[in-house]
């Protein structure tokens, strides 16, 4: 199994601030990387696919990169709407994998 | 519109079962595959199983092989999961989610396992 480890657990940031969330594998998934956000109540977003490619109508402001076992979620200017729980997936190998989850908070 | 609505969760003893349905509607069901995903309460997001568009390939999180079950019924735009042999930890939302990555999601349903 791949194991997904995201930094921090908790990131506390300004709004119009940037944000920089860490994903790391156990194992290179070949950039077979996803970004969720994630708000209380409500269905995970889809973001960022194929480590570095945003979803259909996701900001410009998201960001991925990274490849093999590091990868980078940045969010450039942080709006209000933005303040949610951030997940990584490995869609690489079975069983699927996601990290653990970064909470990005009102600084 | 796409929509996928979940139903079929609730309140459960340990040892019982349940069945977990997803509507989804507003894409074409059949040419995609299909994903469980599950939250348990004050957790991170866990992936449970997923099944292919025709059902050739079928995968389960270590956690729950042997007790759930997929399915789908793509005449019916519905995708299931059989849930068996419940214990407490399965306690969580449960999402349904199409593809790989999940673009999709539905909203979830609660199910508890609770004496």
């Amino acid at each position: 199994e791949i194991v997904m480890t995201q930094s921090p657990a908790t990131l506390s940031v300004s709004p119009g601030e940037r944000a920089t969330l860490s994903c790391r594998a156990s194992q290179s998934v070949n950039n077979y990387l996803a970004w969720y956000q994630h708000k209380p109540g409500q269905a995970p977003r889809l973001l960022i696919y194929g480590a570095s490619t945003r979803a259909t109508g996701i900001p410009a402001r998201f960001s991925g990169s990274g490849s093999a076992t590091e990868f980078t979620l940045t969010i450039s200017s942080l709006q209000s709407e933005d303040f949610a729980v951030y997940f990584c997936q490995q869609y690489y190998n079975w069983p699927r994998t996601f990290g653990q989850g970064t909470k990005v908070e009102v600084k | 519109e796409v929509q996928l609505v979940e139903s079929g969760g609730g309140l459960v003893k340990p040892g019982g079962s349940l069945r977990l349905s997803c509507a989804a509607s507003g894409f074409t069901f059949s040419t995609y595959s299909m994903n469980w995903v599950r939250q348990a309460p004050e957790k991170g997001l866990e992936w449970v199983s997923s099944i292919s568009p025709t059902t050739t390939y079928i995968y389960y999180a270590d956690s729950v092989k042997g007790r759930f079950t997929i399915s789908r019924d793509n005449a019916k735009n519905s995708l299931y999961l059989q849930m068996d042999s419940l214990r407490a930890e399965d306690t969580a939302v449960y999402y349904c989610a199409s593809g790989g990555p999940s673009d999709y999601w539905g909203q979830g349903t609660l199910v508890t396992v609770s004496s």
